[in-house]
């Protein structure tokens, strides 16, 4: 079974352009969650996305944002980027619902410059 | 309320040597405690979970304990070995609403010395 994919792995923008992160979850895997990882803050939740829909939203500003396809494919973007969002960003991918271990399935993520 | 608190930041222990990372929590609706395992370069990867109502849970050579009225949960590694040199997280969620927004401990970055 392919594990959660990321796009793409490596990109470097500049300060006030916008970026779009890709995830493709495990085949089946209807929950997929972002995460943003930095040496300083560690990992961070941004947000969770489950049948197309936001249930879940950590304490990021407005710039940063996302949706999910009907195939659970989501995307996430970040507009007007800052220094201070270069990051790896880490997807992830679990079942849904309060029946199984909830264990979160990442993919290898995509890191993040901004110059 | 929403915090983990991880300790130590780093960790150097011998080959065949005990591995011990310790995480408190504030919040009591918390009923899911994951560890994560993440190696330079790859996303973090589930090691071993508990939920509050076991004391201890073993799977080979890792071990969580888990104490509930301390809200403090803790990982061992037995006869802990180079390949274990990672970065450690450990995190909390709530089961009861299906979501999944992990909170996750500041890492402990192992290092085994051969």
């Amino acid at each position: 079974k392919a594990g959660v994919t990321q796009t793409p792995r490596y990109l470097i923008k500049t300060r006030g352009q916008q970026v779009t992160l890709s995830c493709s979850p495990i085949s089946g895997h209807r929950s997929v969650s972002w995460y943003q990882q930095t040496p300083g803050q560690g990992l961070q939740f941004l947000f969770e996305y489950f049948s197309e829909t936001q249930r879940n939203k950590g304490n990021f500003p407005g710039r940063f944002s996302g949706r999910q396809f009907s195939n659970s494919r989501s995307e996430m973007n970040v507009s007007t980027l800052e220094l201070g969002d270069s990051a790896l960003y880490l997807c992830a991918s679990s079942l849904p619902g309060t029946g199984n271990t909830g264990e979160l399935f990442f993919g290898e993520g995509s890191r993040l410059t901004v110059l | 309320q929403q915090q983990v608190k991880q300790s130590p930041q780093s960790l150097i222990v011998q080959k065949g040597g005990i591995s011990i990372i310790n995480c408190a929590y504030e919040n009591t609706a918390f009923d899911y405690f994951p560890w994560y395992q993440q190696f330079p370069g790859k996303g973090p990867a589930l090691l071993i979970a508990i939920r509050p109502d076991v004391s201890e849970k073993k799977e080979g050579r890792f071990t969580i304990s888990f104490n509930k009225s301390a809200k403090q949960f803790s990982l061992h590694i037995m006869d802990s070995q180079p390949g274990d040199s990672a970065t450690y997280f450990c995190a909390a969620n709530r089961m009861d609403t299906g979501r999944r927004a992990l909170t996750f401990g500041s890492g402990t970055r192992l290092q085994v010395q051969p």
